[in-house]
């Protein structure tokens, strides 16, 4: 049961132009959500976070918007950069399960020069 | 501040044997959070600890435990290594109240052969 999802595999951008990357969640317990920036054999890199009472969370050249009602959220990098290309993952927390994210599968970005 | 640091960075070890990860977290977070990403299933949460008490646990077997020190650092440990246990270890930490962010180690890579 696939709690998380991010339905795109890859997101390929010219640089300069805005990166859209996509997350739903089914679990309506979920009230906390983060986006993260992966590079092979390393740590997930904090990037935004938005709280279920936000729609919309704004820091730099990324800002994060949150459906409730479609159960969708959305990371948008603007302008994109080639530095940017990595993998990105969405996850979730909420109820009682302190200290427990769910992860999505990640979207691999290519930001091309 | 210092960020999370895992030791060792990696591991080798053969089928049937234990293995132990460590742990140190960012300075005055309790919460420390595990997770294993392996190429088929993505990030996924073992188990999180808060004051030296397990309060979160993923759906893992048995040979997987962990626990935590006075000091917040926090071991994982697996026994009777399966070759499919070969995976990034990931460790978070937190405050641990809601809806706080979790910042990442650069992981453990354990190779069972």
């Amino acid at each position: 049961d696939q709690q998380v999802k991010q339905n795109s595999p890859s997101l390929s951008v010219q640089e300069g132009r805005i990166s859209i990357l996509n997350c739903d969640y089914t679990n309506s317990m979920f009230d906390y959500f983060l986006w993260y920036k992966k590079y092979p054999a390393e740590g997930p890199t904090f990037l935004i976070s938005i709280s279920s009472i936000k729609d919309k969370n704004e820091d730099g050249r990324f800002t994060v918007f949150l459906n409730k009602s479609a159960k969708h959220l959305s990371l948008h990098i603007v302008p994109s950069q080639p530095g940017d290309s990595a993998v990105y993952f969405c996850a979730a927390s909420g109820g009682t399960s302190y200290g427990k994210l769910t992860f999505g599968q990640g979207t691999i970005l290519t930001v091309h020069p | 501040k210092a960020g999370v640091t895992q030791t060792p960075r990696y591991l080798i070890k053969t089928r049937g044997q234990q293995v132990t990860l460590s742990c140190s977290p960012i300075s005055g977070h309790r919460s420390v959070s595990w997770y294993q990403q392996t190429p088929g299933q993505g990030l996924q949460f073992l188990f999180e600890y808060f004051s030296e008490t397990q309060r979160n646990k993923g759906n893992f077997p048995g040979r997987f435990s962990g626990r935590q020190f006075s000091n917040s650092r926090s071991e994982m440990n697996v026994s009777t290594l399966e070759l499919g246990d070969s995976a990034l270890y990931l460790c978070a930490s937190s405050p641990g109240t809601v809806g706080t962010i979790q910042y990442f180690g650069a992981g453990t890579r354990l190779s069972v052969l």
